[in-house]
């Protein structure tokens, strides 16, 4: 089945330290997203790719990192700089103009 | 760039009853609407959709109607069943605008009560 693969589940970080979270597609989708779910608000943007190589930062960039080096793939990279990390993590993609948005089934991570 | 609120933040209806979210958005170019369920820690999943040369769409018992002048749509839910029950998402975005991104409201927890 096409789909969007999110891995880990669930991720535990001790303070000081970077942690990378997994996002795969098999869906043949060129743009890929990452928000940020916190209780009780929305989905906050962190950074987005509509192209292979390319990237571009969201609304709450600050503390993450990413990489586009193939279509399939998305990682983010979750800094110590990240002040505040604990969160759930999802992934998205679409396939480009006039589509919606397909999410990941989320990475959530806390903080030890 | 966009904005998207939405109306109410929590809603708790009577099974049977029918449930109705408000969004509103700000950028008049923005061309397409679409409406996430998410279930307690699972993803959101797109339900509904509709884009701006349609003023509304209906699938069973989910409609959404859109207002162009004013700048809101909004989500129709009858006959509620506490499968219902979920947080409800509504975004906007200008599809024709290469670079542009999915802007989303910050959520509508409905509970549907047996």
């Amino acid at each position: 089945d096409g789909g969007i693969t999110q891995s880990p589940k669930y991720l535990f970080r001790k303070e000081g330290q970077n942690v990378t979270l997994s996002c795969e597609q098999n869906l043949n989708h060129d743009a890929m997203y990452w928000y940020r779910q916190d209780p009780g608000q929305g989905l906050r943007l962190i950074y987005y790719s509509q192209i292979v190589n390319d990237f571009q930062k969201g609304d709450i960039a600050e503390g993450y990192s990413v990489s586009r080096e193939k279509k399939e793939s998305f990682p983010l990279t979750v800094t110590s700089a990240q002040k505040n990390p604990t969160a759930f993590y999802l992934c998205a993609s679409d396939g480009g103009t006039n589509q919606p948005q397909h999410f990941g089934d989320g990475t959530r991570l806390s903080i030890l | 760039g966009e904005n998207v609120e939405q109306h109410p933040s929590t809603l708790s209806v009577q099974e049977g009853d029918s449930a109705v979210i408000k969004c509103t958005y700000s950028d008049s170019a923005s061309n397409y609407f679409p409406w996430y369920k998410q279930e307690l820690g699972k993803r959101p999943q797109l339900i509904i959709d509709i884009r701006s040369n349609v003023g509304e769409k209906k699938d069973q018992r989910i409609a959404v109607t859109l207002n162009k002048t004013a700048k809101h749509f909004s989500l129709h839910i009858t006959e509620t069943q506490p499968e219902d029950s979920a947080v409800y998402f509504c975004a906007a975005i200008d599809l024709d605008n290469y670079g542009q991104n999915f802007v989303f409201g910050p959520g509508t927890r409905l509970s549907v009560l047996p």
